[in-house]
């Protein structure tokens, strides 16, 4: 079945920097990559997707890689901001309706 | 998206009793999924709500112990029978509101907090 890792595990940051989350997985079936944000005392949302026929999305300061070759994915965070603090998880669709998470990030952002 | 809700929003219980969650969709959804999150964990699937039909479980999850009932396409709940300190978590309700592979975005409610004493 599938499994994704997510790395690093904790990221401290200075305001205004950027951010990479890095993620692998290992079915090579799994076609849709999504990413979401938890903030402390909330359900996790839905930050930005990426689907497999394409190699890179952006919104606004949030950008997702994808490389299938390798079964790699990564999340970009430009200009970092305090609100930006918070835990991420890559997940990697299993079939059958299934999600895979990873084992998500902590984000520091130093103001 | 869609608008999800759950009650509680946290509770505290004891030992050897069951509470049972709510979870409110503000739209008709094809998938409905319950989750575990242990304190500073990642998500674990414990199933996916089936309207009109038994749920599915995941491996290390049992009907006995997780019952969920989705009596509409609007609505399910997840009992935690039983209860012992090791089911003190996160419990999370998502739907998937289009089908087929591809479509397997999932919109996450607020969570359930559970302290079991």
């Amino acid at each position: 079945g599938e499994n994704v890792e997510q790395h690093p595990s904790t990221l401290s940051v200075q305001e205004g920097d950027s951010a990479v989350i890095k993620c692998t997985y290992s079915d090579s079936a799994s076609n849709y990559f999504p990413w979401y944000k938890q903030e402390l005392g909330k359900g996790p949302q839905l930050i930005i997707d990426i689907r497999s026929n394409v190699g890179e999305k952006k919104d606004q300061r949030i950008a997702v890689t994808l490389n299938k070759t390798a079964k790699h994915f990564s999340l970009h965070i430009t200009e970092t901001q305090p609100e930006d603090s918070a835990v991420y998880f890559c997940a990697a669709e299993a079939g059958g309706f299934k999600t895979i998470f990873g084992a998500g990030t902590r984000l520091f952002v130093k103001a | 998206s869609a608008v999800i809700s759950q009650k509680p929003s946290r509770d505290i219980c004891q030992r050897g009793t069951s509470l049972t969650i709510q979870c409110q969709v503000d739209s008709q959804v094809t998938m409905m999924f319950w989750y575990r999150q242990q304190p500073g964990q990642s998500l674990t699937l414990i199933a996916t709500a089936n309207q009109g039909s038994e749920a599915t479980y995941e491996s290390g999850f049992v009907i006995d112990k997780f019952p969920i009932s989705r009596p509409n396409l609007t609505f399910s709940t997840l009992t935690v029978s039983n209860m012992s300190p090791e089911d003190s978590s996160i419990y999370l309700c998502s739907v998937a509101p289009a089908s087929g592979r591809g479509q397997e975005t999932q919109y996450f409610g607020p969570g359930t907090r559970l302290l079991v004493l």
